[in-house]
């Protein structure tokens, strides 16, 4: 049965550094990608970033440089790691799998707030 | 980055309407378009992959069309359940949402 979920701080002040784990199971990062979603409440989904299955990994543009993405495939673990937080990145955290067509997996998501 | 214009912004139907939502890309983005729906508090869910594949499970009312930029979520007849807000995905460069359309009940 494939699940994700993701887990880390509800909140997070402001300057400091966002750490979130999504564990996978039910297959292996070797074989699927994991991407990062955000959703500020009341807005809409961005797209925040990919780890392919190969390791690589890509971001979205107006957040690469402060944005890291990272696994442990012994763990079936991913990393988002966001520094420099703001308000305006308090949203719900998602992480999902690739490619969809593969299946539509998504975890719970994560509600994080930042706190000025 | 590719952007993603998805219009209309907000949509009232009257149950067995048909409905369509549309997005347009900024460059030609190779039918690598997929459609979610998300209700209030839940997660998206994959409705359309690739620009016109039906995700497992998905009511057949539901169809995507288009090539190029232009692409279209067809609902064939409302229901009541289908409300909810609609996104599209392009996943030809990176990755980018549209904005959302919220569908509502007239």
């Amino acid at each position: 049965q494939v699940q994700l979920k993701e887990s880390g701080p509800v909140l997070v002040q402001a300057s400091e550094t966002l750490s979130l784990t999504c564990t996978v199971s039910g297959f292996s990062l070797t074989n699927y990608g994991v991407i990062w979603v955000r959703q500020p409440p009341g807005k809409g989904l961005e797209w925040m970033g990919i780890i392919w299955r190969n390791g690589n990994t890509d971001y979205n543009s107006a957040l690469k440089s402060r944005l890291s993405i990272n696994r442990d495939t012994s763990k079936s673990q991913v990393f988002l790691k966001m520094n420099s937080l703001q308000t305006d990145d308090t949203a719900i955290y998602y992480c999902t799998r690739d490619p969809a067509g593969s299946g539509d997996y998504w975890g719970q998501g994560v509600m994080v707030t930042v706190s000025s | 980055d590719i952007q993603m214009t998805q219009s209309p912004s907000f949509l009232s139907a009257s149950v067995g309407d048909r409905v369509t939502i549309n997005c347009k890309a900024s460059q030609n983005i190779n039918k690598y378009l997929d459609w979610y729906q998300q209700k209030h508090g839940e997660a998206p869910k994959l409705l359309i992959y690739n620009t016109n594949n039906l995700q497992t499970g998905i009511p057949s009312r539901f169809s995507g069309s288009g090539s190029g930029t232009d692409y279209t979520l067809t609902i064939s007849s409302l229901q009541p359940e289908d409300v909810a807000t609609y996104f599209c995905l392009q996943h030809s460069s990176r990755y980018t949402f549209g904005a959302g359309t919220k569908l509502e009940l007239k």
